[in-house]
This record gives structure tokens, sequence and C-alpha cells, in this order.
């Protein structure tokens, strides 16, 4: 299994409230995502990074903001969470092309939050 | 822009029955990636299979075998003689020719395998 951690695993917060989500991971590739899970919509990418300090959007980006000051390290936050923010939050993690594991995404095992 | 669909939301089926997972995808890009992904009860997300655009040969791994048709953009995930413990929910997902290797996900099919 990809060396893939996620913390916390469950978190309550409060409507308004900051929230960091915490992705690391132990094999050193270099694509990381965030992507949220809600009932009929599959996973949604958030955010994804290509390298240290260098980010891009994907398709629900608003109201989320990432950093990536390390490899191994990818943070989520929220600012002001919101109800529609409660999901499951999944990382994962990709290889760069040439490799022989090029493209597949390997994920977390989640993070569920709730927003009340 | 890029999508899947799979169109069953959920499957029911009696142990030992086949079963396939439809999912027809769309995109302008010329070479792309179709993978199907397991997520269990337990919640985690299990990577099954990679098909990359130019390889359309079938491919068989135990009781699970894909079908990629290009001429109908679908890639269908069969399980034969299905069991108990393939119950999950499957999702099937594309990445076009991207440099962010961006993944779009389908809906996702529930399947139920009762004893």
């Amino acid at each position: 299994d990809a060396g893939i951690t996620q913390s916390p695993r469950h978190k309550v917060t409060e409507t308004g409230t900051p929230v960091t989500l915490r992705c690391h991971q132990t094999e050193n590739h270099r694509y990381m995502y965030w992507y949220r899970q809600d009932p009929g919509h599959g996973l949604r990418l958030i955010h994804y990074s290509y390298g240290v300090k260098d980010t891009d959007k994907g398709e629900v980006s608003d109201g989320y903001s990432v950093s990536r000051s390390k490899t191994e390290d990818f943070l989520l936050t929220l600012e002001s969470a919101t109800s529609s923010q409660t999901s499951v939050y999944f990382c994962a993690i990709s290889e760069v092309a040439g490799t022989a594991n090029y493209n597949e995404q390997f994920f977390g095992p989640g993070t569920r939050l709730t927003v009340l | 822009a890029q999508k899947v669909t799979q169109a069953q939301t959920e499957i029911s089926v009696v142990e030992k029955e086949d079963v396939t997972l439809d999912c027809v995808y769309e995109t302008r890009d010329t070479t792309y990636y179709l993978f199907w992904y397991k997520q269990p009860p337990s919640g985690e997300l299990v990577f099954l299979i990679r098909r990359n655009s130019f390889d359309e040969q079938n491919e068989i791994s135990g009781r699970y075998s894909w079908n990629f048709q290009k001429s109908t953009s679908s890639f269908n995930f069969t399980i034969t003689a299905s069991q108990v413990v393939d119950s999950a929910v499957y999702f099937c997902a594309l990445s076009g020719d991207n440099a962010g290797n961006m993944l779009t996900f389908g809906g996702g099919t529930r399947l139920m395998v009762k004893p």
C-alpha cells in the first residue's frame, strides 16, 4: 500500500471556523491531490499540486486553499467552514511520466468532516 | 470538458451471479486513461485497473474483466461469479491529456451481493 496518511480522520466543527486537513506521503511522489466525496457526485477535485509550492485549482476550489511547503505534505484549508463543506475528503498521490505507475492515483484513508 | 457517466447507481445480485458495471465517458483528448476503483464499506479507495486509449484489448484478472470499446466510449467492468466480498461502491474515472494527471470520476455504482 502507498504510504499516505491523513489527519485528522474525523472532525466536527462549527460554521465560520477555520479548518486545516493534512495529507502526508512517504512515497516521494510529485503530484498530490485533494478530492471531496459526496453522494451522487463521486469524487471531485478541489486542488492539486505538481511540486513544492506549485498548486492549481480543480473543479470545486471555491472556499478552499492549499499549501505545499514540502514534498511529503499537502495541506487543505477551509478558511471559514460552511455546512456545504461537510464531506469526506480524500488525498491522493501520483508519480511522474515515464515511471511504471504513471498516472495512477493512490488514495489516503479519507477525513470525514462535519460542519454544524 | 471531460465527463464520466455511471448510469447504474445501485445493483443488487445474488452470490455467484455475474454482474456488469457500465461506464461511459466523454473526452476530446486523443490520449487518455481510464480507471476503475473499488470503495468497500470500510471507505478506502482501492485501485483496480488502468487502461490507456491506445490499448483496446480486454483484460481479465481472476473473476474481474474489463471491456474497453472506443467506438462506444465505454469501459465496462464485469465480475464473474460474484461474492459477498465484492459488495462495494465502484468508480470509473478518466484522465485526459493534462499535465496534472487529474481524474474525473463517475458518480459510482453501489453493488450489493447477497448471500
